[in-house]
């Protein structure tokens, strides 16, 4: 089947421009997670979605980020008047759940590459 | 805070040999995940391990858990070429997952 898939794969914007990356997740997995990672590192957490509850915002390193979800679809991830220290490759992945009663395994899109110049 | 450390960050190896990647982790955590990543490709998943003592084995991989010692390895053996990528734990904290900053392995023949 179909896996995540993020759009568009790479993207190249001038510094204080604003930037918009889609996520798709697997169809029926209503946990939605976005990551970024900077080259060379590890991934860093941003923001998750779990079905219709409040997002975890708890990783957005600053209010020029955002993202949205529609129910369980597709989701953005919005970031304002970009940095160039916002380059990266920013990687969504999906779960069928989000919780501590069973393992939820995240599969993940093949990530936007984001170069501010 | 949840830190997550992976050593080594960067390793070559000769095909044929044997090599360990350890991660560390800080808080206590019972689920564990070890990906691996080819350059410019996403994360594809190798081992989820959920208990201590945890053991899984695919090919010439083998990762275990020590949920006491906050500790997981992830051994190879006999190593080939194939297996050339980066190569990342990540430990879940009631869903919230933390990566190491990943273990680049280079097989060299």
């Amino acid at each position: 089947g179909a896996g995540v898939s993020q759009s568009p794969s790479n993207k190249v914007t001038e510094k204080g421009k604003d930037v918009e990356l889609r996520c798709d997740p697997i169809s029926g997995h209503t946990a939605l997670y976005w990551y970024r990672q900077r080259l060379g590192q590890g991934l860093e957490f941003l923001i998750y979605f779990q079905g219709n509850s409040a997002p975890d915002k708890s990783g957005l390193p600053s209010d020029r980020f955002s993202a949205e979800r529609t129910g369980e679809s597709v989701s953005t991830l919005t970031i304002q008047r970009t940095q160039q220290e916002d380059s990266a490759v920013y990687l969504c992945a999906s779960s069928l759940g989000h919780g501590r009663l069973a393992v939820y395994e995240q599969y993940f899109g093949p990530g936007t590459r984001l170069t501010v110049t | 805070e949840l830190k997550v450390e992976q050593n080594p960050l960067f390793l070559s190896m000769q095909e044929g040999k044997n090599y360990t990647i350890y991660c560390n982790y800080s808080t206590t955590s019972d689920r564990l995940y070890w990906y691996r990543q080819d350059p410019g490709k996403s994360l594809e998943s190798l081992f989820v391990l959920l208990s201590n003592g945890a053991v899984k084995q695919e090919g010439r991989l083998m990762a275990s858990l020590d949920t006491k010692a906050r500790l997981s390895t992830l051994h190879i053996t006999a190593a080939v070429h194939d297996l050339s990528a980066t190569y990342f734990c990540a430990v879940d904290i009631y869903n919230d997952m933390r990566f190491g900053a990943g273990t680049r392995l280079t097989v060299k023949p």
